[in-house]
């Protein structure tokens, strides 16, 4: 069972563009975390939210989690090339805290052309 | 630098050949996972564990060992690969269970 949805799945863009990719679930999370991946490497952490309702921001990115904590936005102003890449949500449910389980949302691949 | 390292990053093997992938945390974390990630699947945790000699079974465990002898160790073990275990597997350590993680480079695994 899939607990995050992320949508749009692919995503090409031009530059200079705003683009938003949605994470949403019908399960509520303690937290929910945002990574960006590159070809080849690791998962990188950008942003982690925590309260309902709570809006953070990372230069042209703006993070939101719901007021339910069932979902989450990630907002990119005037993207670059340099934002090209695979997007994550991820999260942690309420009694993970023993596992130590990210649930992930199955990426939103991003192009951003010149 | 705080880092989570993989090794190897690229290995390619034949069905049933016994191989370890190595994993090695320099942030003192208590947690360490490893997930496999497939196309259309997104990753998916396969063994996570809490602390030294303390492990236990993620979503997909089946085919898969580990140990936690050591707090900044935490290696994968396929005793008999097979091919569906084709994958590009990642290692991660987080401070807590509900921390940030701190994810290695990957290792991506053909068994063929």
């Amino acid at each position: 069972t899939q607990l995050l949805e992320q949508s749009p799945q692919f995503l090409s863009i031009q530059e200079g563009e705003n683009l938003t990719v949605y994470c949403n679930s019908s399960s509520v999370f303690s937290s929910l975390q945002w990574y960006r991946q590159e070809p080849g490497e690791g998962p990188v952490l950008l942003v982690t939210v925590v309260t309902g309702g709570e809006v953070k921001k990372l230069k042209r990115l703006t993070f939101q989690f719901g007021d339910a904590r069932k979902d989450s936005s990630l907002h990119i102003t005037a993207a670059q090339p340099g934002d090209t890449g695979l997007y994550l949500c991820a999260g942690y449910t309420f009694g993970s805290g023993n596992t130590g389980k990210l649930i992930f949302g199955q990426g939103t691949t991003l192009q951003v052309k010149p | 630098e705080a880092q989570v390292t993989q090794n190897p990053r690229y290995l390619i093997t034949v069905t049933g050949k016994k191989l370890t992938v190595t994993c090695s945390q320099n942030m003192n974390h208590e947690y360490m996972s490893w997930y496999r990630q497939d196309p259309g699947l997104g990753l998916r945790q396969i063994y996570y564990s809490m602390n030294v000699e303390v492990t236990d079974k993620g979503d997909v465990p089946e085919g898969y060992k580990v140990s936690r002898k050591e707090k900044r160790n935490f290696p994968l073990i396929l005793e008999s690969p097979s091919p569906n275990q084709t994958s590009l597997y990642f290692c991660a350590s987080s401070f807590t269970g509900t921390a940030a993680a701190f994810f290695g480079q990957g290792t991506r695994l053909t068994v063929v």
